[in-house]
Protein backbone atom coordinates (compact mmCIF):
# COMPACT_ATOMS: atom_id res chain seq x y z
CA UNK A 1 0.00 0.00 0.00
CA UNK A 2 1.80 3.28 -0.66
CA UNK A 3 1.55 5.73 1.93
CA UNK A 4 1.82 9.78 1.38
CA UNK A 5 2.32 11.20 4.58
CA UNK A 6 1.97 15.16 5.76
CA UNK A 7 3.55 16.60 8.70
CA UNK A 8 2.33 18.63 10.85
CA UNK A 9 -1.46 17.91 11.07
CA UNK A 10 -2.03 21.23 11.85
CA UNK A 11 0.42 24.57 11.84
CA UNK A 12 -0.30 27.75 14.00
CA UNK A 13 1.46 30.64 13.34
CA UNK A 14 1.37 34.90 13.75
CA UNK A 15 1.41 36.86 10.82
CA UNK A 16 5.40 37.50 9.18
CA UNK A 17 6.42 34.19 10.31
CA UNK A 18 7.72 31.89 7.96
CA UNK A 19 6.65 28.34 7.94
CA UNK A 20 7.41 25.00 6.15
CA UNK A 21 5.84 21.65 6.34
CA UNK A 22 7.09 18.01 5.04
CA UNK A 23 5.31 15.54 1.96
CA UNK A 24 6.78 12.34 2.68
CA UNK A 25 6.30 9.63 -0.14
CA UNK A 26 7.40 6.41 -1.41
CA UNK A 27 10.84 6.69 -2.86
CA UNK A 28 10.55 3.83 -5.79
CA UNK A 29 8.71 4.40 -9.04
CA UNK A 30 8.17 7.89 -8.77
CA UNK A 31 6.60 9.57 -11.51
CA UNK A 32 5.56 13.11 -10.32
CA UNK A 33 4.40 15.24 -6.84
CA UNK A 34 1.56 17.41 -6.71
CA UNK A 35 1.21 20.24 -4.30
CA UNK A 36 -2.36 21.69 -3.72
CA UNK A 37 -3.82 24.78 -1.35
CA UNK A 38 -7.37 23.94 -0.50
CA UNK A 39 -9.26 26.86 1.13
CA UNK A 40 -12.62 26.02 3.10
CA UNK A 41 -15.68 25.64 0.96
CA UNK A 42 -13.10 25.96 -2.64
CA UNK A 43 -11.69 23.79 -4.75
CA UNK A 44 -8.32 22.05 -4.31
CA UNK A 45 -5.93 24.56 -6.35
CA UNK A 46 -2.83 23.62 -7.88
CA UNK A 47 0.03 25.35 -6.44
CA UNK A 48 3.08 22.63 -7.95
CA UNK A 49 3.75 20.08 -10.09
CA UNK A 50 7.60 18.51 -8.98
CA UNK A 51 8.92 15.89 -11.80
CA UNK A 52 12.83 16.16 -11.01
CA UNK A 53 14.90 15.47 -8.23
CA UNK A 54 16.34 18.67 -7.02
CA UNK A 55 13.63 20.65 -8.30
CA UNK A 56 12.91 23.45 -6.86
CA UNK A 57 9.47 26.08 -7.67
CA UNK A 58 8.39 29.24 -6.38
CA UNK A 59 4.94 31.07 -6.32
CA UNK A 60 5.08 34.88 -4.94
CA UNK A 61 5.77 33.95 -1.14
CA UNK A 62 5.52 30.52 -1.45
CA UNK A 63 8.42 27.64 -2.98
CA UNK A 64 8.74 24.05 -3.11
CA UNK A 65 11.71 21.79 -3.22
CA UNK A 66 11.97 17.95 -4.12
CA UNK A 67 13.90 14.68 -2.87
CA UNK A 68 12.71 11.42 -5.03
CA UNK A 69 15.80 9.66 -3.49
CA UNK A 70 14.52 9.79 0.17
CA UNK A 71 10.94 10.76 -0.91
CA UNK A 72 10.21 13.69 1.03
CA UNK A 73 9.19 17.06 -0.31
CA UNK A 74 9.12 20.82 1.48
CA UNK A 75 6.78 23.64 1.08
CA UNK A 76 7.84 26.75 3.10
CA UNK A 77 5.76 30.19 2.78
CA UNK A 78 7.78 33.11 3.66
CA UNK A 79 6.47 35.96 5.60
CA UNK A 80 2.83 34.12 6.12
CA UNK A 81 0.19 36.21 5.61
CA UNK A 82 -3.96 35.73 6.94
CA UNK A 83 -4.51 34.90 3.28
CA UNK A 84 -2.37 31.94 3.62
CA UNK A 85 -4.88 30.16 5.81
CA UNK A 86 -5.93 26.84 4.13
CA UNK A 87 -4.91 23.23 3.98
CA UNK A 88 -1.84 21.88 1.80
CA UNK A 89 -2.41 19.04 0.23
CA UNK A 90 0.39 17.17 -1.51
CA UNK A 91 -0.18 14.14 -3.69
CA UNK A 92 1.77 11.38 -5.40
CA UNK A 93 1.98 9.97 -8.87
CA UNK A 94 3.76 7.01 -9.05
CA UNK A 95 5.00 5.41 -12.65
CA UNK A 96 2.67 2.41 -12.29
CA UNK A 97 -0.20 3.85 -10.10
CA UNK A 98 -3.57 2.77 -11.62
CA UNK A 99 -5.32 4.56 -13.66
CA UNK A 100 -3.08 8.01 -13.06
CA UNK A 101 -4.15 8.29 -10.18
CA UNK A 102 -3.25 10.55 -7.22
CA UNK A 103 -2.50 9.09 -3.76
CA UNK A 104 -3.03 12.19 -1.17
CA UNK A 105 -1.55 13.01 2.22
CA UNK A 106 -3.81 13.68 5.00
CA UNK A 107 -3.40 17.77 3.99
CA UNK A 108 -1.23 20.32 6.89
CA UNK A 109 -4.03 22.67 8.00
CA UNK A 110 -2.24 26.30 8.31
CA UNK A 111 -3.55 29.38 10.24
CA UNK A 112 -2.24 32.23 10.24
CA UNK A 113 -3.02 34.89 13.08
CA UNK A 114 -2.80 39.29 12.21
CA UNK B 1 -13.67 29.87 -17.92
CA UNK B 2 -12.06 25.99 -17.88
CA UNK B 3 -14.35 24.63 -14.95
CA UNK B 4 -15.16 21.36 -13.12
CA UNK B 5 -18.90 22.07 -11.58
CA UNK B 6 -20.39 19.87 -9.72
CA UNK B 7 -24.20 19.90 -8.43
CA UNK B 8 -25.55 19.97 -6.42
CA UNK B 9 -23.24 21.60 -3.52
CA UNK B 10 -24.83 20.56 -0.51
CA UNK B 11 -27.67 17.99 -0.08
CA UNK B 12 -29.27 16.11 2.44
CA UNK B 13 -31.09 12.83 1.57
CA UNK B 14 -32.03 9.70 4.06
CA UNK B 15 -30.90 6.05 3.81
CA UNK B 16 -31.92 4.12 0.35
CA UNK B 17 -32.95 6.62 -1.09
CA UNK B 18 -30.94 6.85 -5.11
CA UNK B 19 -29.18 10.05 -5.82
CA UNK B 20 -26.74 10.98 -8.49
CA UNK B 21 -24.22 13.74 -8.18
CA UNK B 22 -23.47 15.54 -11.10
CA UNK B 23 -20.01 16.60 -12.64
CA UNK B 24 -19.15 18.50 -15.91
CA UNK B 25 -15.89 19.98 -17.27
CA UNK B 26 -15.39 21.98 -20.81
CA UNK B 27 -11.81 21.83 -21.01
CA UNK B 28 -12.27 18.62 -23.06
CA UNK B 29 -10.12 16.63 -20.67
CA UNK B 30 -10.31 12.84 -21.18
CA UNK B 31 -9.30 12.04 -17.79
CA UNK B 32 -12.41 12.45 -15.02
CA UNK B 33 -12.29 10.93 -11.47
CA UNK B 34 -14.41 11.19 -7.70
CA UNK B 35 -13.08 11.91 -4.83
CA UNK B 36 -14.40 11.32 -1.68
CA UNK B 37 -12.51 13.48 1.64
CA UNK B 38 -12.90 11.94 5.38
CA UNK B 39 -11.97 14.06 8.15
CA UNK B 40 -8.12 12.04 8.69
CA UNK B 41 -7.98 10.43 5.56
CA UNK B 42 -7.30 12.29 3.13
CA UNK B 43 -8.70 12.72 -0.36
CA UNK B 44 -9.55 8.95 -1.91
CA UNK B 45 -10.56 8.18 -5.13
CA UNK B 46 -13.75 6.44 -5.97
CA UNK B 47 -13.89 5.42 -9.27
CA UNK B 48 -12.17 7.16 -12.14
CA UNK B 49 -12.26 7.32 -15.96
CA UNK B 50 -9.68 7.17 -18.72
CA UNK B 51 -12.42 8.48 -21.71
CA UNK B 52 -15.75 7.81 -22.62
CA UNK B 53 -17.30 4.46 -22.03
CA UNK B 54 -13.97 3.41 -20.01
CA UNK B 55 -14.70 3.46 -16.30
CA UNK B 56 -12.58 1.87 -13.52
CA UNK B 57 -12.66 1.43 -9.66
CA UNK B 58 -10.35 3.31 -7.43
CA UNK B 59 -9.59 2.50 -3.70
CA UNK B 60 -13.31 3.15 -2.32
CA UNK B 61 -16.05 2.42 -4.68
CA UNK B 62 -18.31 0.00 -2.87
CA UNK B 63 -21.95 1.99 -2.96
CA UNK B 64 -21.60 4.08 -5.85
CA UNK B 65 -21.57 3.87 -9.85
CA UNK B 66 -20.32 6.12 -12.12
CA UNK B 67 -20.57 6.33 -16.01
CA UNK B 68 -19.14 7.85 -18.69
CA UNK B 69 -21.03 8.37 -22.14
CA UNK B 70 -19.87 11.77 -23.07
CA UNK B 71 -16.94 13.28 -22.82
CA UNK B 72 -17.64 16.04 -20.39
CA UNK B 73 -20.06 14.60 -18.02
CA UNK B 74 -18.92 12.10 -15.20
CA UNK B 75 -21.98 11.53 -12.87
CA UNK B 76 -21.41 9.60 -9.57
CA UNK B 77 -24.51 7.84 -9.03
CA UNK B 78 -25.83 6.68 -5.03
CA UNK B 79 -28.05 4.03 -5.73
CA UNK B 80 -28.79 3.26 -1.63
CA UNK B 81 -26.91 5.38 -0.01
CA UNK B 82 -26.12 4.82 3.38
CA UNK B 83 -24.97 6.96 6.73
CA UNK B 84 -21.46 5.96 6.02
CA UNK B 85 -21.10 7.60 2.49
CA UNK B 86 -21.75 11.10 4.03
CA UNK B 87 -18.88 12.77 3.14
CA UNK B 88 -17.35 15.73 0.79
CA UNK B 89 -17.02 14.45 -2.57
CA UNK B 90 -14.52 16.03 -5.36
CA UNK B 91 -14.77 15.63 -9.15
CA UNK B 92 -11.92 16.15 -11.02
CA UNK B 93 -10.22 16.22 -14.48
CA UNK B 94 -6.94 16.26 -16.34
CA UNK B 95 -5.88 15.57 -19.74
CA UNK B 96 -4.78 11.82 -20.52
CA UNK B 97 -3.04 10.76 -17.35
CA UNK B 98 -1.14 8.19 -19.77
CA UNK B 99 3.03 8.17 -18.72
CA UNK B 100 4.93 10.07 -20.92
CA UNK B 101 7.97 11.37 -20.29
CA UNK B 102 8.87 15.54 -19.25
CA UNK B 103 4.61 15.10 -19.33
CA UNK B 104 2.59 15.91 -16.17
CA UNK B 105 -1.23 16.32 -15.95
CA UNK B 106 -2.73 18.52 -13.56
CA UNK B 107 -6.26 17.58 -12.06
CA UNK B 108 -8.90 20.43 -11.68
CA UNK B 109 -10.83 20.09 -9.15
CA UNK B 110 -14.81 20.91 -8.78
CA UNK B 111 -15.72 22.77 -5.93
CA UNK B 112 -17.30 19.92 -4.30
CA UNK B 113 -20.74 18.35 -3.03
CA UNK B 114 -21.32 17.99 0.54
CA UNK B 115 -23.63 15.02 1.23
CA UNK B 116 -24.89 13.72 4.05
CA UNK B 117 -26.99 11.02 4.81
CA UNK B 118 -29.40 10.10 7.65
Amino acid sequence: ILNVEQSPQSLHVQEGDSTNFTCSFPSSNFYALHWYRWETAKSPEALFVMTLNGDEKKKGRISATLNTKEGYSYLYIKGSQPEDSATYLCAFRGIYNQGGKLIFGQGTELSVKP
Amino acid sequence: EAQVTQNPRYLITVTGKKLTVTCSQNMNHEYMSWYRQDPGLGLRQIYYSMNVEVTDKGDVPEGYKVSRKEKRNFPLILESPSPNQTSLYFCASSLSPIVRSQDTYEQYFGPGTRLTVT
